[in-house]
């Protein structure tokens, strides 16, 4: 167990709907990072908060969004969902920077 | 930018063979170097890590040495097992700006008894 918990473990859903998939880091960690994982891309780095904040961002489209809380938990909203969306989004949680990230069981998200 | 590159796969061996994984990088500066696992279904789990040149990270009979000369950080075992077979992570993780960890494409193991 990394202790990084994501909810829901398993999502599906029709084209065009909203999902919010949620993150929990371990405790202490300050850094939040969510990767998008499928079978053509590999593993995407879509975005990354520290503290709260906006650190870093990457391939993530204009129809996703993120937030990191004051409690450090982080949500990915995904809205207009096209069928290429489906895939497993995983998060990650590091102390600071430069170090090890730990990651979630992720969540599956499925399209249809 | 950062980037990995990891030899094409996948890669099956035979219980007890030993194992290269190839992983090169293109960074600035002094990143830190990481392999990461998956297992049918589950997250990542890092594996092992080296934050300097000449380092070595060992974890289960694993074992990758940051090679700054070569670029490289290539991941061995000498006796591989039929548990041993996931996907195969090599990652970066620059300073700064760059501090996100940048992955490889992975690479599939399977290790038949």
């Amino acid at each position: 167990d990394s202790g990084v918990t994501q909810t829901p473990k398993h999502l599906i859903t029709a084209t065009g709907q909203r999902v919010t998939l949620r993150c929990s880091p371990r405790s202490g960690d300050l850094s939040v990072y969510w990767y998008q994982q499928s079978l053509d891309q590999g593993l995407q780095f879509l975005i990354q908060y520290y503290n709260g904040e906006e650190r870093a961002k990457g391939n993530i489209l204009e129809r996703f969004s993120a937030q990191q809380f004051p409690d450090l938990h982080s949500e990915l909203n995904l809205s207009s969902l096209e069928l290429g969306d489906s895939a497993l989004y995983f998060c990650a949680s590091s102390v600071g920077f430069a170090t090890e990230a730990f990651f979630g069981q992720g969540t599956r998200l499925t399209v249809v | 930018g950062n980037s990995v590159t990891q030899m094409e796969g996948p890669v099956t061996l035979s219980e007890e063979a030993l194992l290269t994984i190839n992983c090169t990088y293109t960074a600035t500066g002094y990143p830190s170097l990481f392999w990461y696992v998956q297992y049918p279904g589950e997250g990542l789990q890092l594996l092992l890590k080296a934050t300097k040149a000449d380092d070595k990270g060992s974890n289960k009979g694993f074992e990758a040495t940051y090679r700054k000369e070569t670029t490289s950080f290539h991941l061995e075992k000498g006796s591989v097992q039929v548990s041993d077979s996931a996907v195969y992570f090599c990652a970066l993780s620059g300073m700064g700006a760059n501090s996100k960890l940048t992955f490889g494409k992975g690479i599939t193991l399977s290790v038949r008894p």
